[in-house]
């Protein structure tokens, strides 16, 4: 059964960086077969994807967060992660990681989602 | 950049027929997939390519995809039915979009 676990820090102070870490375990990360994805909800509002990584090496990310954010991999500890830089107010949200199989397949596992909140 | 719309709130009786659409420019060209959250959760896994359910998705939830949308139906809606339903797609330039998200009220 593969899970993915966010973690990280719960609060953040503006202008600093947030970087939160997804470990996944009953699969590996190396697969070719899927991307690694961070998807974030401010409170009370709808699912906003952040952006995606292969183990290739490739990164896709939301043209509205492109310039703030950072997605790798760390295979040896079968964990990606995310940095999103300058963080304001508005970046204070749920965190998922998922995975997905790209293609139209979805995001098929989540992890429970973790909470950030920005503030001074 | 690629956007999707889907109306804020549906409701329906229960038992009947709930649709929940998603629009967006030549949607039918692309795949689309939904998912559901409930309040607190982690959102799920309903529909993806178009149509097609994952392992232990009732065949009461189908969803089509044609022109300009995408439509999620709900076969004999039920109490526990009741969440947000979001649609997505991928486009080259802005990757995965999300639609607004759907409440679903069953009463």
């Amino acid at each position: 059964q593969v899970q993915l676990q966010e973690s990280g820090p719960g609060l953040v102070k503006p202008s600093q960086t947030l970087s939160l870490t997804c470990s996944v375990s009953g699969d590996s990360i190396s697969s070719d077969r899927y991307y690694w994805s961070w998807v974030r909800q401010p409170a009370g509002k709808g699912l906003e994807w952040i952006g995606r990584i292969h183990v290739s090496g490739t990164t896709k990310y939301n043209p509205s967060l492109k310039s703030r954010v950072t997605i790798s991999l760390d295979t040896s500890k079968n964990q990606f992660s995310l940095n999103l830089n300058s963080v304001t107010v508005a970046d204070t949200a749920v965190y998922y990681c998922a995975r997905d199989r790209g293609s139209g397949y979805g995001m098929d596992v989540w992890g429970l989602g973790t909470t950030v909140t920005v503030s001074s | 950049s690629y956007e999707v719309t889907q109306p804020p709130s549906v409701s329906v009786s229960p038992g009947q027929t709930a649709s929940i659409t998603c629009s967006g420019d030549q949607l039918g060209n692309k795949y689309v997939w939904w998912s559901y959250q409930r309040p607190g959760q982690s959102p799920v896994l309903l529909i993806y390519q178009d149509n097609k359910r994952p392992s232990g998705i009732p065949e009461r939830f189908s969803g089509s995809n044609s022109g300009n949308t995408a439509t999620l139906t709900i076969s004999g809606s039920q109490p526990l039915d009741e969440a947000d339903y979001y649609c997505q797609t991928w486009d080259i330039d802005s990757g995965v979009v999300f639609g607004g998200g759907t409440k679903l009220t069953v009463l």
